[in-house]
Order: structure tokens, then C-alpha cells, then sequence
């Protein structure tokens, strides 16, 4: 049984480009969640999802961030025209239930040039 | 304030001494979650044990027991019988049940074991 899938592991980006971060959820999970640990830091949350709907983006920066979950196919964070703060690792962790074990991926480190 | 508070940036062990990676929380809703993730050099996130507000008995998983006082909101980790393959980044989460299910991370606690 696979666990959390995330791909790249590694993305390097140009300021001004923008990153796709890819995440299977384990087989048989519905709820998605994201998070973002900036070096020597704890994760922090940013989106919470359930198939095709955002139930808590309270984490979100406002602007250049966004994040989906298609009926079909991996959740998908996006952000625009990157920054170098941006630079981070970014964790997607998937859960049975909102009141289930969140399990989480190996992460993509994003170095933004 | 802080939701995680974990004050011990870096420990060390002796191989096969057991440790307690200390954590405190806050929190005013009745009913929530503790959760210890290890965190390796290779950077995944590994679970490790998990304690409900509500579970009368400390949670044990192996070498693993989470020493939880409810009135003084502390839910620290002890590992017992360290090993090398335990040298690592530890962190302490919290997930609220009355805001959303988001987990809320301490800022971790890099732990050595010395051979």
C-alpha cells in the first residue's frame, strides 16, 4: 500500500516562474492538507482539502498561491510568479477522515534562483 | 501565543539510555489531538504516536510512550533504548478539533545519539 506520494522531490525555479507541487493522497484518503517548513522551522499550515473543494485555506498567503484537488488525478499546489521566499519544503499530508492520523509525503524542496 | 512550545533545540543520548523530548501546548478547546512526527536528515515526516485529549492511559508504540499531563498540557516524548537510527529532528503537533482539523507544529527538537 503506497504512502503519500509528492512529486518533484527537488523543483528549482527562476524568480518570476511558476511551481506546480504534485501529491497523492494513501489509497482510500480523501482529505489533503498542506504544509510549508521554511528552514530550521516547524511546518506550517497552509490549505486543507477535500476531493474538488478547499474546506480551510486559512494558511494561504492572499495572493500567488492556490491550490486544487480534482476529482480526478493528485492535488496540485501552485504558486505564481515565485519569490525567493518561497524557497521551502513543501509537505502534503492525507487523512481517512478529518479526525483520522494525517501521513505525510516526502516532500518537494523548492529553491527559488 | 504559541499552540506548540517545544523548548530543547538539540539533545543528546547515550546509545541504549532512553530520553524525553519535552512539549507543551496550548489550547482552550476540549477536544483535541497530540501527535510526535520524526523527522530524518532524508526530510519525510514519519509518524510516531498519537494521544487523545480524551485517552485516560498514556500511548505507547514500541520504544516509543507519549507522558501526557493534562493539567499541565504536556505531552512529552520518551524513547527508550535509544538507538543510532533515532538521531533525528522530532516535532510535537497539536490538532484542534473546533478549528478545522489543521495541525499546529512545535518548531522541533534535533535529537543526537552517541555511540
Amino acid at each position: 500500500n503506497a504512502g503519500v506520494m509528492q512529486n518533484p522531490r527537488h523543483l528549482v525555479r527562476r524568480r518570476g516562474q511558476e511551481a506546480r507541487l504534485r501529491c497523492s493522497p494513501m489509497k482510500g484518503h480523501s482529505h489533503v492538507y498542506w504544509y510549508r517548513q521554511l528552514p530550521e522551522e516547524g511546518l506550517k499550515f497552509m490549505v486543507y482539502l477535500q476531493k474538488e473543494n478547499i474546506i480551510d485555506e486559512s494558511g494561504m498567503p492572499k495572493e500567488r498561491f492556490s491550490a486544487e484537488f480534482p476529482k480526478e488525478g493528485p492535488s496540485i499546489l501552485r504558486i505564481q510568479q515565485v519569490v525567493r521566499g518561497d524557497s521551502a519544503a513543501y509537505f502534503c499530508a492525507s487523512s481517512l477522515s478529518q479526525e483520522e492520523t494525517q501521513y505525510f509525503g516526502p516532500g518537494t524542496r523548492l529553491l527559488v534562483l | 501565543a504559541q499552540k506548540i512550545t517545544q523548548t530543547q533545540p538539540g539533545m543528546f543520548v547515550q546509545e541504549k539510555e532512553a530520553v524525553t523530548l519535552d512539549c507543551t501546548y496550548d489550547t482552550s478547546d476540549p477536544s483535541y489531538g497530540l501527535f510526535w512526527y520524526k523527522q530524518p536528515s532524508s526530510g519525510e515526516m514519519i509518524f510516531l504516536i498519537y494521544q487523545g485529549s480524551y485517552d485516560q492511559q498514556n500511548a505507547t508504540e514500541g520504544r516509543y510512550s507519549l507522558n501526557f499531563q493534562k493539567a499541565r498540557k504536556s505531552a512529552n516524548l520518551v524513547i527508550s533504548a535509544s538507538q543510532l537510527g533515532d538521531s533525528a529532528m522530532y516535532f510535537c503537533a497539536m490538532r484542534e478539533v473546533g478549528s478545522g482539523n489543521q495541525f499546529y507544529f512545535g518548531t522541533g527538537t534535533s535529537l543526537t545519539v552517541i555511540p
